[in-house]
């Protein structure tokens, strides 16, 4: 069974605020995921990394960014919330051999941005 | 580029029936792996099935089977005597080892509802 936790699991705050949205792993996966998903439609890869002090772009552009201090750590921030960053964002991670093994998902953090 | 196509936006049947979800994909790689995750309302998706391309048979697991076949570019899911309790979105993927990052590539999903 996987244990990757994210918090909040829900989160409705105003626009122009700083958010962090976190993300943790106890199963020492290096490589860790983010994606976004809009309501009602699919999942859409915004960063990962390979490992400590390693992020990337992912597919979908996106105005948050992301750091890796911690092999178990990914948090995700949002400088500056906008009514467009309303949406629900999942964090995953995989053992290698990565692109083979399954991602294990978080139970997601649905965000409201007002 | 990889792609994956899920016809089906939503299905609806009574409980007990058999229902099948399509999936078709796309990608340029010898080498990738398919994936089935259940997004029930709650939001947290959950792993269901993983194949490899060069692993054709077809997987039954209890009410769940699946359905490889790489000279359609599918990999359909069945699911036999249906249940309210598979009431959700279930989401097909897509990874390549030629991929960079290694992410998947999903389906826009099918909301499959089982009605009592």
């Amino acid at each position: 069974e996987a244990d990757i936790y994210q918090t909040p699991r829900y989160l409705v705050i105003g626009t122009g605020k700083k958010i962090t949205l976190e993300c943790s792993q106890t199963m020492g996966h290096d490589k860790m995921y983010w994606y976004q998903q809009d309501p009602g439609m699919e999942l859409h890869l915004i960063h990962y990394s390979y490992g400590v002090n390693s992020t990337e772009k992912g597919d979908l552009s996106s105005e948050s960014t992301v750091s890796r201090i911690r092999t178990e750590h990914f948090p995700l921030t949002l400088e500056s919330a906008r009514p467009s960053h309303t949406s629900q964002y999942l964090c995953a991670s995989t053992s290698p051999p990565t692109g083979s093994q399954p991602q294990h998902f978080g139970d997601g953090t649905r965000l409201s941005i007002l | 580029a990889q792609k994956v196509t899920q016809a089906q936006t939503e299905i609806s049947v009574v409980e007990k029936e058999d229902v099948t979800l399509d999936c078709v994909y796309e990608t340029r790689d010898t080498t990738y792996y398919l994936f089935w995750y259940k997004q029930p309302p709650s939001g947290e998706l959950v792993f269901l099935i993983r194949r490899n391309s060069f692993d054709e048979q077809n997987e039954i697991s209890g009410r769940y089977s699946w359905n490889f076949q790489k000279s359609t570019s599918s990999f359909n899911f069945t699911i036999t005597a249906s249940q309210v309790v598979d009431s959700a979105v279930y989401f097909c993927a897509l990874s390549s080892r030629g991929g960079g990052a290694d992410g998947l590539t999903f389906g826009k999903g099918t909301h499959l509802i089982i009605q009592p």
